[in-house]
């Protein structure tokens, strides 16, 4: 079945750093790749998404970048601000957007 | 505004006493899905809806049930709560062609 695995948690990092949050997948077929934010006591956001091989997402400074042929899909800022600090999902869906299989979630903390 | 819904936020009650959580959101969407998330397992799909009187199971389905008689609400009921059902439910929609919009979360607690 599909699967999503992200690195485990919680990156630490100061304000400005840049940031890297690895996501790989296993699916059957050509999934759609998207990460979700949670920041504190709210519902999943969406940040990006990426629809086929070699798409790049990118939202409010994040980036990602589906590669087929490493089944990856990594998130990556190049200067994080406090606001950042949230927990990251990485999912993918191959039976249509009604269905995501999500990664157990990353947790960024980012200080001043 | 669009938007997901869901009642209560916050509830605690007993095993066995059955509860209904309410979702409706306002978009008009075909695909209505249901999730809870615990510590160290993400999210994990309870029940979906793609249309109304259409529903399936997900990933973990036991004891849930959900119903979607109008396209706007997806109600999720657990009939005899246990101490494993104390989770954090995300209610969520989505059209054909779009992501999925989330609802703020009920916080479950069964003592």
């Amino acid at each position: 079945g599909d699967s999503v695995t992200q690195m485990e948690g919680p990156v630490t990092l100061s304000e400005e750093a840049f940031l890297t949050i690895n996501c790989t997948y296993t699916a059957t077929g050509y999934p759609s790749l998207f990460w979700y934010v949670q920041y504190p006591g709210e519902g999943l956001q969406l940040l990006l998404k990426a629809t086929k091989a070699d798409d790049k997402g990118s939202n409010k400074g994040f980036e990602a970048t589906y590669r087929k042929e490493t089944t990856s899909f990594h998130l990556e800022k190049g200067s994080v601000q406090v606001s950042d600090s949230a927990v990251y999902f990485c999912a993918l869906s191959d039976r249509g957007y009604s269905t995501l299989t999500f990664g157990k979630g990353t947790m960024l903390l980012v200080s001043p | 505004e669009a938007q997901v819904t869901q009642n209560p936020r916050y509830l605690i009650t007993v095993t066995g006493k059955k509860l209904t959580v309410t979702c409706s959101q306002n978009m008009n969407h075909e695909y209505m899905s249901w999730y809870r998330q615990d510590p160290g397992l993400g999210l994990r799909q309870i029940y979906y809806s793609m249309n109304v009187e259409v529903t399936d199971k997900g990933d973990v389905p036991e004891g849930y049930k959900v119903s979607r008689k109008e396209k706007r609400n997806f109600p999720l009921i657990l009939e005899s709560p246990s101490p494993n059902q104390t989770s954090l439910y995300f209610c969520a929609s989505s059209s054909l062609s779009n992501e999925q919009y989330f609802g703020p979360g009920t916080r479950l607690t069964v003592t």
